[in-house]
């Protein structure tokens, strides 16, 4: 998986309660990515990272904060989790923006 | 509509035979063509990655863009079982902005 962790791979968490998923990279590329994958939405992208402290929105970025303060580590915070939220996240990395490679994903439950 | 249309499947083949895989978009503005493989829990994985019109072949894997048509394909020639996977095609038209067909699942059986 192109030198990308994520963490938790699984997590069943309860509405209202805030999340914080981890993605972690050892390829030392400057973009990263937060997508969902939803069943009949294929992925979608929630935020994305340019640089350190560099981040911008996605298609579904409401409910979502995003945070990168060093270039390997990406995080996506849930605010509060609500049942839509309930998906598979993955991380991707670019190095220039065209080709994205993409990390095991995280399985969030939210009850 | 969405940007990105793909037919979800299901699609079962035998073993070496040909498949393809077809994705329509309606934004004239993407200009960068992917293929992703998906196994079951697992990420993405690219296969093909293309900039212009025409033909790109890698091995037993050909990907085709009609850009007058707004229509790409994935060919895979002696299909094999370790094909049987989700294939997601996308299309970028920034840096940062990649939009995703929602996959097809293809199973070769043997």
């Amino acid at each position: 998986d192109a030198g990308i962790t994520q963490s938790p791979r699984h997590k069943v968490t309860e509405t209202g309660t805030p999340v914080t998923l981890r993605c972690h990279q050892t390829e030392n590329h400057r973009y990263m990515y937060w997508y969902r994958q939803d069943p009949g939405h294929g992925l979608r992208l929630i935020h994305y990272s340019y640089g350190v402290k560099d981040t911008d929105k996605g298609e579904v970025s409401d409910g979502y904060s995003v945070s990168r303060s060093k270039t390997e580590d990406f995080l996506l915070t849930l605010e509060s989790a609500t049942s839509s939220q309930t998906s598979v996240y993955f991380c991707a990395i670019s190095r220039g923006g065209e080709t994205q490679y993409f990390g095991p994903g995280t399985r969030l439950l939210v009850l | 509509q969405k940007e990105v249309e793909q037919d979800p499947g299901p699609l079962s083949v035998p073993e070496g035979a040909i498949v393809s895989l077809n994705c329509t978009y309606s934004n004239s503005a993407f200009q960068y063509f992917m293929w992703y493989r998906q196994y079951s829990r697992k990420g993405p994985e690219l296969l093909m990655y293309t900039y212009s019109s025409g033909n790109k072949e890698d091995g037993r894997f050909t990907a085709q863009v009609d850009k007058s048509s707004k229509y790409i394909s994935l060919f895979i020639r002696d299909s094999q079982p370790s094909d049987s996977a989700t294939y997601l095609c996308a299309m970028l038209y920034n840096n940062n902005d990649m939009r995703f067909g929602a996959g097809t699942r293809l199973t070769v059986k043997p």
